[in-house]
C-alpha cells in the first residue's frame, strides 16, 4: 500500500517568514495530493490540493509543488501569520478511489 | 459548520461497555469514512463506504464495527475496547467519484478506562 512520510514534525518560524513542509509517497499510482490544516481542537480542513498532471498550484500565500518523478510534494506558505499556526497534514490518494493515506503531520508555530 | 456532524463529541467508556458513534453528512456526498487520530500519529483510515458498500477495511480489530444504513449516516459500534483505543475518531465524507475532497466532522474524543 501507499506510504506517506512528512517532514518536519515541528516547524517554528518568525511572523513574515516562509514555511515549507515536505512529503514523499511510495505508490506511483497516487495522483491526488491534498493538504489539510487542523487548528487546535478543530477538524482538519482542506487548504489546497494538486493533481498529478500539474506541477504547481498557488492560492494567495499558499502554494504546493509536485515532483512525480521523485514522488515528493511540498507545501509553501509565504508571509506567515500567527493564524497560520496549526498542524498541517499531507495526503496521497488515487483519483476516483476512496483511499487516503495521510502523513504524520507538521506542527507549525508562527511567532509574532 | 462544514455539513458533517458527529455525536457524541466526548465519550468515556469502560472496557466492557458497548457504545456507538454517529456521523451524519448534509452535503449530498456518497462516500463516508472513519479515521482514528492518536497523538503523534498520522490519521489512520479505518473504514470506507462508497455508495453504501464497504470498500475498505484496513485490518481494524473486530471490536470496531461500522454500519452505513444510507449515504447520509455512518455509525461506528464499539464493544470491549482497550485503553489504547482512546483517541479522536473523525468521520469524513466526499463524492465517491471524481475529485475526492474530504470534509471532516468535528470528531468524537473517546476515552477508554
Amino acid at each position: 500500500g501507499e506510504n506517506v512520510e512528512q517532514h518536519p514534525s515541528t516547524l517554528s518560524v518568525q511572523e513574515g517568514d516562509s514555511a515549507v513542509i515536505k512529503c514523499t509517497y511510495s505508490d506511483s499510482a497516487s495522483n491526488y495530493f491534498p493538504w489539510y490544516k487542523q487548528e487546535l481542537g478543530k477538524r482538519p480542513q482542506l487548504i489546497i490540493d494538486i493533481r498529478s498532471n500539474v506541477g504547481e498550484k498557488k492560492d494567495q500565500r499558499i502554494a504546493v509543488t509536485l515532483n512525480k518523478t521523485a514522488k515528493h510534494f511540498s507545501l509553501h506558505i509565504t508571509e506567515t501569520q500567527p493564524e497560520d499556526s496549526a498542524v498541517y497534514f499531507c495526503a496521497a490518494s488515487i483519483y476516483n478511489f476512496n483511499k487516503f493515506y495521510f502523513g504524520s503531520g507538521t506542527k507549525l508555530n508562527v511567532k509574532p | 459548520e462544514t455539513g458533517v456532524t458527529q455525536t457524541p463529541r466526548h465519550l468515556v467508556m469502560g472496557m466492557t461497555n458497548k457504545k456507538s458513534l454517529k456521523c451524519e453528512q448534509h452535503l449530498g456526498h456518497n462516500a463516508m469514512y472513519w479515521y482514528k487520530q492518536s497523538a503523534k500519529k498520522p490519521l489512520e483510515l479505518m473504514f470506507v463506504y462508497s455508495l453504501e458498500e464497504r470498500v475498505e477495511n484496513n485490518s481494524v480489530p473486530s471490536r470496531f464495527s461500522p454500519e452505513c444504513p444510507n449515504s447520509s449516516h455512518l455509525f461506528l459500534h464499539l464493544h470491549t475496547l482497550q485503553p489504547e483505543d482512546s483517541a479522536l475518531y473523525l468521520c469524513a465524507s466526499s463524492q465517491a467519484q471524481g475529485l475526492n475532497e474530504q470534509f471532516f466532522g468535528p470528531g468524537t474524543r473517546l476515552t477508554v478506562l
